[in-house]
């Protein structure tokens, strides 16, 4: 199974939203709703911040959102924080394995 | 609270094999639907899924690694052992091990291993 497809950088201004969209194929993102997002910092784990497609986890910033339209689901982060910057990957599961995309680099400009 | 913790050698030797384990607290691998995977990040790099074990004992493997992995839980212990046979130095990573629900897919991780491959 592929690696799912993200931009390889998105930056942003303090405040502003920027989307980082993650493109599979019909076998996974397309098919399912098992879709979830991950914000990883520096020398840290991945945390999920979204899953389902665009539920945020108990507590977590609604400055986050996901979407999907298709084989193309993405997320939204508003009013950028300087503690947004990180790497952000998408996830997907199928009836038989999980994949994720190749991350994207947030930077806050 | 879930808490996740991976431990094993950090250097391995170039076609030795790899076992690591993953030890948590805060929930049962024998409730229904609960599975503990592993994903693996090389320097630098994006993550991999490499395994996955559910509750009722089924397991999946990441389709490019299959032929090297093997994975198994010790539901008494809290414990899930995973093996990578013949290390390479290109297996040089962090390898982290994460609860599992379909629904979050992996919603908890450990801080994770780093494992240098090397001779």
């Amino acid at each position: 199974q592929s690696a799912l497809t993200q931009p390889a950088s998105v930056s942003g201004s303090p405040g502003q939203s920027i989307t980082i969209s993650c493109t599979g194929a019909s076998g996974d993102v397309g098919d399912y709703t098992y879709v979830s997002w991950y914000q990883q910092h520096p020398g840290k784990a991945p945390k999920l911040i979204i899953y389902g497609v665009s539920n945020r986890p108990s507590g977590f910033s609604n400055r986050f959102s996901g979407s999907k339209s298709g084989n193309t689901a993405s997320l939204t982060i508003s009013g950028l924080q300087a503690e947004d910057e990180a790497d952000y990957y998408c996830g997907s599961y199928t009836s038989s394995s999980a994949v994720f995309g190749g991350g994207t680099k947030l930077t806050v400009l | 609270q879930i808490t996740l913790k991976e431990s094993g050698p950090t250097l391995v030797k170039p076609t030795q094999t790899l076992t690591l384990t993953c030890t948590f607290s805060g929930f049962s691998l024998s409730t229904s639907g609960v599975g503990v995977g592993w994903i693996r990040q090389p320097p630098g790099k994006a993550l991999e899924w490499l395994a996955l074990i559910y509750w009722d004992d089924d397991e999946r493997y990441s389709p490019s690694l299959k032929t090297r992995l093997t994975i198994t839980k010790d539901t008494s212990k809290n414990q899930v052992v995973l093996t990578m046979t013949n290390m390479d130095p290109v297996d040089t990573a962090t390898y982290f091990c994460a609860h599992h629900m379909i629904t979050s897919i992996f919603d908890s991780w450990g801080q994770g291993t780093l494992v240098t491959v090397s001779s």
